[in-house]
């Protein structure tokens, strides 16, 4: 069975640092992942996804990257976190876009 | 611009009664459609979905109806229970190039005993 898996579950960091998430989806080839990100208030935002290795599409402008090394690997950025990227963030996968994903545990970012 | 919208941001049900849970959208493209339940510090987990071919798609307690003409979509829980108490998010996709899931605000039910 597919499982995904997101680390740390949560992390408080300093305005200015580096910032890096990372998430490994196992038991699927070639999913599509995606980051997302519940702020209060805003439901669940979409900020990246990725249809294979080294494709990245962004849906907001912001002060994050991603990147997708590997098949299964996604990972979210950042060079100097900004107070307003604090955040739950979510990684997912799913078979097709626009079908079911699945979403890991989620990260509580705390930029402070 | 909100194309999945959830009006109500909370609810609260007698514990065995039925929870109606609503979401508007406002995308003519999107042609299928998702609830997510939501614990606090957890993930989404997925729940049921449904085709714009279809208007109600049932799975145990839970079914799920589309009114394609007033783009509106509607989870129904029945009977509710305490444990069914999280944030119900409606999602949906195919809007043109929007291939991506769409997902309203959330509303928060509380099931009470």
């Amino acid at each position: 069975s597919q499982t995904i898996h997101q680390w740390p579950a949560t992390l408080v960091q300093p305005v200015g640092s580096p910032l890096s998430l990372e998430c490994t989806v196992e038991g699927t080839s070639n999913p599509n992942l995606y980051w997302y990100r519940q702020a209060a208030g805003r439901g669940l935002q979409l900020l990246f996804y990725s249809v294979g290795i080294g494709q990245i599409s962004s849906e907001v402008p912001q002060n994050l990257s991603a990147s997708r090394p590997q098949d299964r690997q996604f990972i979210l950025s950042s060079k100097k976190l900004l107070l307003s990227d604090s955040g739950f963030y979510l990684c997912a996968w799913s078979v097709g876009l626009g079908t079911e994903a699945f979403f890991g545990q989620g990260t509580r970012l705390t930029v402070v | 611009d909100q194309q999945v919208k959830q009006n109500s941001p909370s609810l609260s049900v007698q514990e065995g009664r039925i929870s109606i849970l609503n979401c508007d959208y406002t995308n003519s493209m999107f042609d299928y459609f998702l609830w997510y339940k939501k614990y606090p510090a957890e993930g989404p987990t997925f729940l049921i979905s449904i085709s714009s071919i279809k208007d109600k798609n049932e799975d145990g307690r839970f079914t799920v109806f589309l009114n394609k003409s007033a783009k509106h979509l509607s989870l129904h829980i029945v009977p509710s229970q305490p444990g069914d108490s999280a944030v119900y998010f409606c999602a949906a996709s195919g809007g043109g190039s929007q291939g991506n899931l769409i997902f309203g605000k959330g509303t928060k039910l509380s099931v009470k005993p």
